[in-house]
């Protein structure tokens, strides 16, 4: 099974450049999510969907921008990088039909993508 | 609002020690309770949760969490780390409404010493 599967694994942008970050499950979940994690501070979150056509803003949405046209996919898009946006950006997904039964809607998670912006 | 307070930054332990892991949370509302793990250059996987029922809650690896709700702490235990302990853990909660969003703690770095 593949899970959640993040592309690229790393790169490197120049300041000003724009890119997509790539997130795509097989799962059939219905809630995907964007978080970036920085050195001591745990992992924030940046937009979250929860399904095909519905998407919104999480704790630090600025300078990203994202869509859910499939239930598989959901990319982040960098409009215009800063080195501030250097750092991990993880993509998980969840099941959360599991909460309203007495479960918790666990997240699975991608193993990373590494970004640096020079 | 939720917030989550991992008291420690960095743990180095030696193999076949105890350790302990330290997490503090705030909410205005019922949660769930989460620790997530994350090896070396891994993304995050669940390690345990708290749902409700029992307080004390175990989970994969020989880890276990107690739930205090007076202390609105979800410290981790593990009574013999293994070298191939060594990652960082993260604590989350996420209210109990359905679709609401995790919020992490600032993880616990844990460097297990031969």
């Amino acid at each position: 099974n593949a899970g959640v599967t993040q592309t690229p694994k790393f790169r490197v942008l120049k300041t000003g450049q724009s890119m997509t970050l790539l997130c795509a499950q097989d799962m059939n979940h219905e809630y995907m999510y964007w978080y970036r994690q920085d050195p001591g501070m745990g992992l924030k979150l940046i937009y979250y969907s929860v399904g095909a056509g519905i998407t919104d803003k999480g704790e630090v949405p600025n300078g990203y921008n994202v869509s859910r046209s499939t239930t598989e996919d959901f990319p982040l898009r960098l409009l215009s990088a800063a080195p501030s946006q250097t750092s991990v950006y993880f993509c998980a997904s969840s099941l959360e039909t599991l909460a309203l039964f007495g479960g918790a809607g666990e997240l699975f998670f991608g193993e990373g993508s590494r970004l640096t912006v020079l | 609002a939720q917030s989550v307070t991992q008291l420690d930054s960095q743990v180095p332990v030696f193999e076949e020690a105890p350790v302990e892991l330290r997490c503090n949370y705030s909410s205005s509302v019922s949660v769930y309770l989460f620790w997530y793990v994350q090896y070396p250059n891994q993304g995050l996987q669940l390690l345990l949760k708290y749902l409700s029922g029992s307080t004390l809650v175990k989970g994969i690896n020989g880890f276990e969490a107690e739930f205090n709700k007076s202390q609105t702490s979800f410290h981790l235990r593990k009574p013999s780390v293994h070298i191939s302990d060594t990652a960082e853990y993260f604590c989350a909660v996420r209210p109990k409404a359905a679709g609401n969003k995790l919020t992490f703690g600032g993880g616990t770095r844990v460097l297990v010493k031969p």
